[in-house]
């Protein structure tokens, strides 16, 4: 079946660090790809997408590609802010031809930038 | 309109008894997904709504939670004789049409006691 693993944290970075976060996926199909944010007190937010291989997302200086030979969408950001401490999420939903399927979620990673 | 919502934000329950839960989407959002999210996981999808219709129901949707959206807008989560593993994040999102990306709604925290 359809799924999605993602890095552990939590992860920890000082500001203007580099963040990297690895998201690798299984899916039959045509999947769309989604990195979600979760900040503190607050509901998921869609942060970036992509919808077909060797597109990139891009969103609030955060990057990531999909890249199909590697069945991987890594979250990318060159300089972190404390404002980027949150839960992220890589997701999939998965186009079988006539329909998409519902949005499958990795177990989130914890990041903490701290000053 | 300002997003998603979700009422009640917390409930507080004792095991054995019936919860309902509520989610208003976004206008005009034809779609309607509830999800569940236990501590330190990401959220688990549990059943969809086209306009009125449910199209999918999870495995995880057992026999005790039903889900409803009678006139294609609001929709109700009911979850009927709880046990203390239905404590969680119940989770709602809405989309424009299918692909489109799910705004979520704050969720509402159930704690069975």
């Amino acid at each position: 079946g359809n799924s999605v693993t993602q890095m552990e944290g939590p992860v920890t970075l000082s500001e203007e660090a580099f963040l990297t976060i690895n998201c690798t996926y299984t899916a039959t199909g045509y999947p769309s790809l989604f990195w979600y944010v979760q900040y503190p007190g607050e509901g998921l937010q869609l942060l970036l997408k992509a919808t077909k291989a060797d597109d990139k997302g891009s969103n609030k200086g955060f990057e990531a590609t999909y890249r199909k030979e590697t069945t991987s969408f890594h979250l990318e950001k060159g300089s972190v802010q404390v404002s980027d401490s949150a839960v992220y999420f890589c997701a999939l939903s998965d186009y079988r031809g006539t329909s998409y399927d519902k949005v499958i979620f990795g177990p989130g990673t914890s990041l903490s930038v701290i000053p | 309109d300002t997003g998603v919502s979700q009422d009640p934000r917390h409930k507080i329950t004792k095991r054995g008894q019936n919860v309902t839960f509520r989610c208003d989407p976004i206008s005009e959002h034809n779609r309607l997904y509830w999800y569940r999210q236990t501590l330190g996981q990401g959220p688990e999808f549990l059943t969809y709504f086209q306009n009125e219709a449910q199209l999918e129901k999870s495995r995880l949707l057992s026999d005790r939670f039903s889900a409803e959206r009678p006139k294609g807008s609001f929709s109700t989560l009911e979850i009927q004789r709880t046990e203390q593993g239905d404590s969680a994040m119940y989770l709602c999102a809405s989309s424009l049409r299918e692909g489109d990306e799910q705004f979520f709604g704050p969720g509402t925290r159930l704690t069975v006691l």
